[in-house]
């Protein structure tokens, strides 16, 4: 079963803020959420993960609400190359636990 | 950062025949690597889940003699595509965590079968 849930599709223009949402209202306590974002025919490219905190890195920004159960990926200025599908997941972080995939949600940049 | 390099990125092989993919962690150690399968317009599908020194495991539904891992040293997973058919046409993909927090993917395998 899926653990999270993200639509399906989003566009976004050229030099706008993408805000991607994703809920997850089964999280677990010890569960992060991380995101990833896949180019047509390239491997998943991790972008940020966080367990309850907000994060930033140099590709986006991460806003997780305080009960956890949904999180907004930011990315600030959205270029033609942001073009993607973008997957949330949550997973325990360490053990070497897997990585299951849901649907995702494929952001169209346009000019 | 840390890497998985993953080769080849496509092969084109003729029906019947076994094609071998590899998966390498090049500046960490990987007790465990994930096997992946996307076709297209689908998300990720976990295969297996390939463990140094010791038998893969399997998700349901994925035959293992048809798909064969093998995780030979702490920085090498192969899997190998056994008697392809064209049916086993997809695109496949590694990763590996790193033990801490992250996990990262190779680049991923085309594989075409004729």
């Amino acid at each position: 079963d899926a653990k999270t849930t993200q639509p399906t599709s989003m566009d976004c223009a050229e030099g706008r803020a993408a805000n991607l949402p994703c809920n997850h209202s089964t999280i677990s306590g010890n569960e992060y959420v991380y995101w990833y974002r896949q180019i047509h025919s390239q491997g998943p490219q991790y972008i940020i993960h966080g367990l309850k905190n907000n994060e930033t890195n140099e590709m986006a920004s991460l806003i997780i609400t305080e009960d956890r159960k949904s999180s907004t990926l930011i990315l600030p200025h959205a270029t033609l190359r942001d073009t993607a599908v973008y997957y949330c997941i949550v997973r325990v972080a360490f053990n070497n636990n897997d990585m299951r995939f849901g649907a995702g949600t494929r952001l169209t940049v346009k000019p | 950062g840390a890497v998985v390099s993953q080769h080849p990125s496509w092969v084109i092989c003729k029906s019947g025949t076994s094609v071998k993919i590899e998966c390498r962690s090049l500046d960490f150690q990987a007790t465990t690597m994930f096997w992946y399968r996307q076709f297209p317009k689908q998300s990720l599908m976990l295969m297996a889940t390939s463990n140094e020194g010791s038998k893969a495991t399997y998700e349901q539904g994925v035959e293992k003699d048809k798909f064969l891992i093998n995780h030979a040293s702490l920085t090498l997973s192969t899997l190998t595509v056994t008697s392809a058919h064209p049916e086993d046409s997809s695109f496949y993909i590694c990763s590996a965590p790193t033990g801490r927090e992250k996990l990262f993917f190779g680049s991923g395998t085309q594989l075409s079968v004729l």
